[in-house]
């Protein structure tokens, strides 16, 4: 079955600074990767995704992540970090030999100091 | 509707009370899913729902648990005889079926969850 892992409980960074969230995971097939936000007392919002094609994917808010099937990781990156930014980040992944069920790391929990 | 929307958004329960929680999907999203948040947790996958065929229940963590999905839109989650270790945020999310393609193919919308407290 597939599996996440983010290493990272808490990861700290200045505003300006760039920014890195590390997940890496775990599947028999292919991996359908994902990144989502959970903002203070708000629900989980989509980020990007990885399905197929470029290994670096961009998505809202500057964010994007690089795919690498050797390192079966999905690190989540942002060149300069906002104030705005602190938030719970969750990765997850689908595998497709397993159906349409989408797993969730333990999240990182990311805050940006002014 | 626009968004996800679940309630009630907050429940307090006694032990041993039955809950019901509620989710209305996107319209035109065939799948639903049920996670589970704990305090300071990650997502449990609880039960995954896909149009008309038989739902996914492998995550539900005892028999007290238990969803329907009625005319393939709203569903509903039960939980019996609660326990205080139930106490957690109940999040569904839906999403356009399997073989649908375009940018909104395999992302999750969430609804904003139902906080359980069950005392």
């Amino acid at each position: 079955a597939q599996s996440v892992a983010q290493p990272e409980d808490q990861v700290n960074v200045a505003e300006g600074n760039p920014l890195t969230v590390k997940c890496t995971y775990s599947v028999s097939g292919n991996p359908y990767l994902f990144w989502y936000v959970q903002y203070p007392n708000r629900g989980l919002q989509f980020l990007l995704k990885y399905i197929t094609g470029d290994n670096l994917v961009k998505g809202s808010y500057g964010f994007e992540a690089e795919f690498n099937k050797s390192q079966t990781s999905f690190h989540l990156k942002k060149p300069s970090a906002l104030v705005s930014d602190s938030a719970l980040y969750f990765c997850a992944v689908r595998d497709d030999n397993y159906g349409q069920n989408f797993v969730f790391g333990p999240g990182t929990r990311l805050s940006v100091l002014p | 509707g626009a968004g996800v929307s679940q309630s009630p958004s907050n429940k307090v329960t006694e032990k041993g009370k039955d809950v019901e929680l509620r989710c209305d999907p996107i319209s035109g999203h065939t799948a639903l899913y049920w996670y589970r948040q704990s305090l300071g947790q990650g997502l449990e996958f609880l039960i995954y729902f896909q149009g008309n065929s038989a739902p996914d229940k492998s995550g539900l963590p005892s028999d007290r648990f238990s969803a329907e999905r009625t005319g393939g839109s709203v569903s509903t989650l039960t939980i019996q005889r609660t326990q205080q270790e139930d106490s957690a945020v109940y999040l569904c999310a839906s999403s356009l079926g399997p073989g649908r393609g375009g940018s909104g193919a395999n992302v999750l919308t969430f609804g904003a969850g139902s906080r359980l407290t069950v005392l």
